[in-house]
């Protein structure tokens, strides 16, 4: 069953604003994962978190997680065209399961 | 540098025709995984391995196999391609199981 539900499912912002994007879970997690994906390509790892980490930063990003509710949130600062992509969130279970990931938010950056 | 390599990059395949996808990787990586990817949809893990251990998550068809000769190369095969197997279909690797992976550019097939 789907772990991680990202919110929005597509978001539309201009270029110097931010964009914030959340991710629910439901079970205890070893840690969380970041990726983004443009249009046909494969994903890159942006930034994971740990279970006992509650906030990260990796230049115009921002993760923060709250494990009592369960979710965490992704933050770019200054968007740029360049950002435009879909990110997934995806969770790591404790135990030595692979991650299962969310359906992701599809964010445009309008120039 | 490409770090992890899918050849191709766009299949085409008959119904019912074997087809073998391939990976490779430079990251002497412990684990790779195969991923299905549909329009707009979340990656779907098929399987894994840790080393030479197999890993094949419940619901994925028996029409899907995987082999992984050595570290560097796994291979992701279709015994009988359907219609609905048509997607893109993501190899990655990490070093752990709990570790951040590695994406190759994807490999998208098509059935005809």
């Amino acid at each position: 069953s789907q772990q991680g539900e990202e919110d929005p499912q597509a978001l539309s912002i201009q270029e110097g604003e931010n964009a914030t994007m959340n991710c629910s879970y439901k079970t205890s997690i070893n840690n969380l994962q970041w990726y983004r994906q443009n249009s046909g390509r494969g994903l890159v790892h942006l930034i994971l978190i740990r279970s006992n980490e509650r906030e990260k930063h990796s230049g115009r990003l921002r993760v923060t997680l709250d494990t009592s509710k369960k979710s965490s949130s992704l933050l770019i600062t200054a968007s740029r065209a360049a950002d435009t992509a879909s990110y997934f969130c995806a969770t790591l279970l404790s135990g030595n399961t692979p991650l299962v990931f969310g359906k992701g938010t599809r964010l445009s950056v309008i120039a | 540098d490409a770090m992890v390599i899918q050849n191709p990059r766009y299949q085409v395949t008959q119904f019912g025709k074997p087809v073998t996808l391939s990976c490779s990787q430079t990251l002497n990586h412990n684990v790779m995984y195969w991923y299905q990817q549909k329009s707009s949809q979340a990656p779907k893990l098929l399987f894994h391995y840790y080393d030479k251990d197999f890993n094949n998550e419940a619901d994925t068809p028996d029409n899907f196999q995987s082999r992984r000769p050595n570290t560097s190369f796994c291979f992701l095969d279709i015994r009988s391609p359907g219609l609905g197997d048509a997607a893109m279909y993501l190899c990655a690797t990490s070093s752990e199981l709990d570790y951040e992976q590695y994406f190759g550019p994807g490999t998208r097939l098509t059935v005809t």
